[in-house]
Formats: structure tokens, C-alpha cells, sequence
């Protein structure tokens, strides 16, 4: 099984739809990170977490929310979908350090028509 | 604001040939520079470079930081078809301990 795994892998979802992507993890680490990758933008971060209780935007969180529903899993929220935020996304983690490096989700892939 | 600059965006070799991809930064509290490679989805990890002018080293691909010039370079010699994929490059705040990432590389080997 994945370290990382990211639901659902693919997603083809209207305008205006509420959508959920989730993420679970085996690793044990504390932090948890949602990045979008967009062609040519490289990954921006949306939301960050380092443990239940604590959640941070990143760098484009708007149109976006999260929720950490334990150590292991982290989902992201798009609560009115519009169609730039066809993306891939990813979901990663690392432990108190990065000491690591980050370990990644497979990523899923988003469109909104 | 926190930067990651990538170069050059796009390099197409033929396999056998030598490659040096570019990454520098600014960045408000630098505490390590990333390299991965990402093929179909998933970036996979390659190496991490914290101190200046330390060698990281794994078979055909090595990295090195310079912390005063603020960039990195990750070479590859001897390419091969299977080096074909996007070279990430991405720095960790001190204190955020997040990643800033550059815009990715995208590294063609033709046989």
C-alpha cells in the first residue's frame, strides 16, 4: 500500500459542485500539505497542517478549505468549483523536520466544465 | 515573497549527452534546497542540499548548493531515455518548514 494515498485519482466535476479530495497517510508524520500543480506554474501550496489542531493557508487558499480529521488524514474542499481550478493535486508529508524531504500523494486529477 | 526560479523550462538532448539544470532562490529564511523527479504524477524524492559546496551524489546525478549565490544546479551525465521528466527543484522556510517550488524543468532525451 501507498504511503500516501490521494482520492479519488481522477475527477470530472461541474461548475458550482461541491467536491472533496482526500487524503490518508501511513507514514506518521504530523504535517500535512495540499499543492496544486498547474503546466508551467510548478506546485503552489493551497493548506498546510502540523498536527489536528493546527491549519494554515498557503500561498492560494482562496475558493479552497480543509479539515484534519485526524493525524492521518487531511481533505481539501472546494466548495463551489469553478472551472480554473482544474488542476492536478497533490497531497504530501513530511515529519517535524522535513528532515526528509516531503513524501507524495499519486496526485488526483481535477476538471471543471 | 518567497522565489523559486527554474532554468531553462524546457531541454530536449540526445541520450549520452551531459545536462546541468539551474535553480535559484530568494527566499525570506532558507533552511534547505529539494531536487525530485516527477515522470507520470507523483515527484519522487532525489536529493536534499542544506550546506554549501557539499557534492550530493547518486549514480549519473549529482547536486550542489551555493548559499551565497543562492542557486543550485543538479547535472546528469550519460542521460538516458529514463531521465525523460519534469526536474523539480524546491526550497524549505525555516519555521514554516514549507516547500516553495520552482516551475519544474521538463528534460526530453531522444535516443
Amino acid at each position: 500500500d501507498a504511503d500516501v494515498t490521494q482520492t479519488p485519482r481522477n475527477r470530472i466535476t461541474k461548475t458550482g459542485k461541491r467536491i472533496m479530495l482526500e487524503c490518508s497517510q501511513t507514514k506518521g508524520h504530523d504535517r500535512m500539505y495540499w499543492y496544486r500543480q498547474d503546466p508551467g506554474l510548478g506546485l503552489r501550496l493551497i493548506y498546510y497542517s502540523f498536527d489536528v489542531k493546527d491549519i494554515n493557508k498557503g500561498e492560494i487558499s482562496d475558493g479552497y478549505s480543509v479539515s484534519r480529521q485526524a493525524q492521518a488524514k487531511f481533505s481539501l474542499s472546494l466548495e463551489s468549483a469553478i472551472p480554473n481550478q482544474t488542476a492536478l493535486y497533490f497531497c504530501a508529508t513530511s515529519d517535524s523536520w522535513g528532515v526528509y524531504g516531503y513524501t507524495f500523494g499519486s496526485g488526483t486529477r481535477l476538471t471543471v466544465v | 515573497e518567497d522565489k523559486v526560479v527554474q532554468s531553462p523550462l524546457s531541454l530536449v538532448v540526445h541520450e549520452g549527452d551531459t545536462v546541468t539544470l539551474n535553480c535559484s532562490y530568494e527566499v525570506t529564511n532558507f533552511r534547505s534546497l529539494l531536487w525530485y523527479k516527477q515522470e507520470k504524477k507523483a515527484p519522487t524524492f532525489l536529493f536534499m542540499l542544506t550546506s554549501s559546496g557539499i557534492e550530493k551524489k547518486s549514480g549519473r546525478l549529482s547536486s550542489i548548493l551555493d548559499k551565497k549565490e543562492l542557486f543550485s544546479i543538479l547535472n546528469i551525465t550519460a542521460t538516458q531515455t529514463g531521465d525523460s521528466a519534469v526536474y523539480l527543484c524546491a526550497v524549505v522556510i525555516q519555521g514554516a518548514q514549507k516547500l516553495v517550488f520552482g516551475q519544474g524543468t521538463r528534460l526530453t532525451i531522444n535516443p
